[in-house]
């Protein structure tokens, strides 16, 4: 069983631009949360999705958004990066998103804004 | 609120010796905890996780955890390390009902010495 896939797992940009990061669950996984993890700080919760709708966003400026589709497939977006959004942006998906299931995680895509 | 505190940021232990790794957490009901291992460039893996019952739980590789109600601690112990152990280590709280967001701390970085 295909475990959680991100793409692309590195990518450098600079200020002002805006990026796009991919995450496609595991078979069956209808959850999909974003985390970004950066050092000190551990990982922050960004949004939460399941069947398409956002459940609970983390306390993120507005510049970051995200998505799911219909095959549980997820996006997040940032745009007008900033130096500061430098960081691994981690995707996991579980069943339900319920406190009783693990995630599990994907290796993650690395962003360095310069 | 929920929070999740990892007192050590760095350990240093020889390959043989045993290990314990911190948790304290602030949960207002019975906690569903987590521990998870990440190596260097890789996303975050499940070691063990407690919902309830026995407070010991066996993990993967070796590892265990013992849940303490009392002293708000769920505390990562491996009896005899290998130089592989050598990660970051963190710990989480499942979501509160309808939030659907887990709780990390910030980390533990555990090294090896040959």
């Amino acid at each position: 069983k295909a475990g959680v896939t991100q793409t692309p797992r590195y990518l450098i940009k600079t200020r002002g631009q805006q990026v796009t990061l991919s995450c496609s669950p595991i078979s069956g996984h209808r959850s999909v949360s974003w985390y970004q993890q950066t050092p000190g700080q551990g990982l922050q919760f960004l949004f939460e999705y399941f069947s398409e709708t956002q459940r609970n966003k983390g306390n993120f400026p507005g510049r970051f958004s995200g998505r799911q589709f219909s095959n549980s497939r997820s996006e997040m977006n940032v745009s007008t990066l900033e130096l500061g959004d430098s960081a691994l942006y981690l995707c996991a998906s579980s069943r339900t998103g319920q406190n009783t299931g693990e995630l599990f995680f994907g290796e993650g895509s690395r962003l360095t804004v310069l | 609120a929920q929070s999740v505190t990892q007192p050590d940021i760095h350990i240093t232990v020889s390959e043989g010796a045993s290990l314990e790794l911190r948790c304290n957490y602030s949960y207002g009901a019975t906690p569903y905890l987590f521990w998870y291992v990440q190596s260097p460039g890789q996303g975050l893996q499940l070691l063990l996780k407690y919902f309830s019952g026995d407070t010991l739980v066996q993990g993967i590789k070796g590892f265990e955890a013992e849940f303490k109600r009392s002293q708000s601690s769920f505390n990562l112990r491996k009896p005899s390390v290998h130089w592989s152990d050598a990660a970051e280590y963190f710990c989480a709280v499942g979501p509160d009902s309808g939030t659907y967001k887990y709780i990390f701390g910030t980390g533990t970085r555990l090294k090896v010495l040959a």
